[in-house]
């Protein structure tokens, strides 16, 4: 069973770039076909989707916010990284991460989320 | 590309039926059958809840159904219990390698 956990500062001071983690278990990350995701959510806001990444690379971002994303994957380690470049107080969110399917689209699993706070 | 819109909220008594819409336009909703349902309790992560539109995951609830219709999906959820209460997100893909999420509904169980 597959599973993601997030991992990276509480933190950030504004116009710093954030950089998460996510580690995933029960699987390897470049076999399968499967993306992995970046989604977050503003404090008591929906979800917006930041981005993925295939198990070839590839990359897609929104484009909202594709100037100061970048995500990538590390396979030895078994774990993809999101970067936020220039972050602001409204970038503040819970982020997470999770592994998508392209045949259909779905996303599942999540980790659990990791709450980042653009504070001075 | 324009988050989907669904209700604020919706509610319903234990045992009756809720159902939720999902509207977006034929560049997503209405152009792929790639909708999901997404289930999200207080500080909890989402949960799938259904996929291409109709298909469960494995241990969810048959009393939970998707369709759609045009530019709009619904979630249906039958026989409403307690743990049922939670926002709940669609979720389509929007052509070009993007996705978008819906604007979310807060579900009560009266």
């Amino acid at each position: 069973q597959v599973q993601l956990q997030e991992s990276g500062p509480g933190l950030v001071k504004p116009s710093q770039t954030l950089s998460l983690t996510c580690t995933v278990s029960g699987g390897p990350i470049s076999s399968g076909g499967h993306y992995w995701s970046w989604i977050r959510q503003h404090p008591g806001k929906g979800l917006e989707w930041i981005g993925y990444i295939y198990d070839r690379g590839s990359t897609y971002y929104n484009p909202s916010l594709k100037s100061r994303i970048t995500i990538s994957l590390d396979t030895s380690k078994n774990q993809f990284s999101l970067k936020l470049s220039s972050m602001t107080v409204a970038d503040t969110a819970v982020y997470y991460c999770a592994r998508g399917d392209p045949t259909g689209g779905w996303i599942d699993p999540w980790g659990q989320g990791t709450l980042v706070t653009v504070s001075s | 590309q324009s988050a989907l819109t669904q209700p604020p909220s919706a509610s319903g008594s234990p045992g009756q039926s809720v159902t939720i819409s999902c509207t977006g336009t034929s560049s997503d909703v209405g152009g792929y059958t790639y909708v999901s349902w997404y289930q999200q309790h207080p500080g909890k992560a989402p949960k799938l809840m259904i996929y291409e539109v109709t298909k469960r995951p494995s241990g969810v609830p048959d009393r939970f159904s998707g369709s759609k219709s045009g530019n709009t999906a619904s979630l249906t959820v039958s026989g409403l219990q307690a743990e049922d209460e939670a926002d709940y997100y669609c979720s389509s893909y929007g052509g070009s390698n993007l996705y978008v999420f819906g604007t979310g509904t807060k579900v009560t169980v009266l």
